[in-house]
């Protein structure tokens, strides 16, 4: 299955800065996506990065927010913009290699704002 | 999307088979029962995943009745670092997984 590489690991960020976290895979992939854990809670969908397009956002989330680029099959970055202490939350990075096979996970990044 | 429904948390002594169902009455015939497990602040862990046939990895074996509304994933021999979130999660092939609250599986000594 693919591998995937997620950075940074953790952070710790100031509010109302931005934070670019990057996702790299050792493999071309069909979709990937983007996912938040808050403290205590399950897995949401943020956005499915889409290669050469912009990404397709899930309800609550927001382009201007959390702006996706994905510029071919292998790279994805998330931005979390103009961040407040609500923002705080595991962020994780997800692709699909084929339609047969499951889905990977990175291991995440884990995002304190303060 | 296909709803599940899970226990909240589970039980289960080491050595023995951990048996964790799933029900998910208003699967549609595209669908596809995915397991995942997720160990406490790493990323989800794929396990297994089938459509209407059992299967069997390295790590567990997917039960899914015949009628496709309900499954079991079996842990055939439970070890400590069995205990985690498990998640089951029925969707088309292509789409973004959407996680519920899953099971809490604990493993004792």
């Amino acid at each position: 299955s693919a591998v995937i590489s997620q950075k940074p690991s953790r952070d710790i960020c100031q509010r109302g800065t931005s934070l670019t976290i990057q996702c790299q895979v050792d493999s071309q992939v069909t979709m990937m996506f983007w996912y938040r854990q808050q403290p205590g809670q399950s897995l949401t969908l943020i956005a499915t990065a889409n290669q050469g397009s912009e990404a397709t956002y899930e309800s609550g989330f927001v382009i201007d927010k959390f702006p996706i680029s994905r510029p071919n099959l292998t790279f994805s970055t998330l931005t979390v913009s103009n961040m407040s202490p609500e923002d705080s939350s595991i962020y994780l990075c997800s692709v699909l290699e084929a339609f047969n096979y499951g889905y990977t996970f990175g291991s995440g990044t884990r995002l304190t704002v303060v | 999307d296909a709803k599940t429904t899970q226990p909240t948390s589970m039980d289960c002594a080491e050595g023995r088979a951990a048996n964790l169902p799933c029900n998910h009455s208003t699967i549609s015939g595209n669908e596809y029962v995915y397991w995942y497990r997720q160990i406490h602040s790493q990323g989800p862990q794929y396990i297994i995943h089938g459509l209407k046939n059992n299967e069997t990895n390295e790590m567990a074996s997917l039960i899914i009745t015949e009628d496709r509304k309900s499954s079991t994933l079996i842990l055939p021999h439970a070890t400590l670092r069995d205990t985690a979130v498990y998640y089951c999660i029925v969707r088309p092939p292509g789409y973004a997984l959407n996680f519920g609250k899953g099971t809490s599986l604990l493993v004792t000594p």
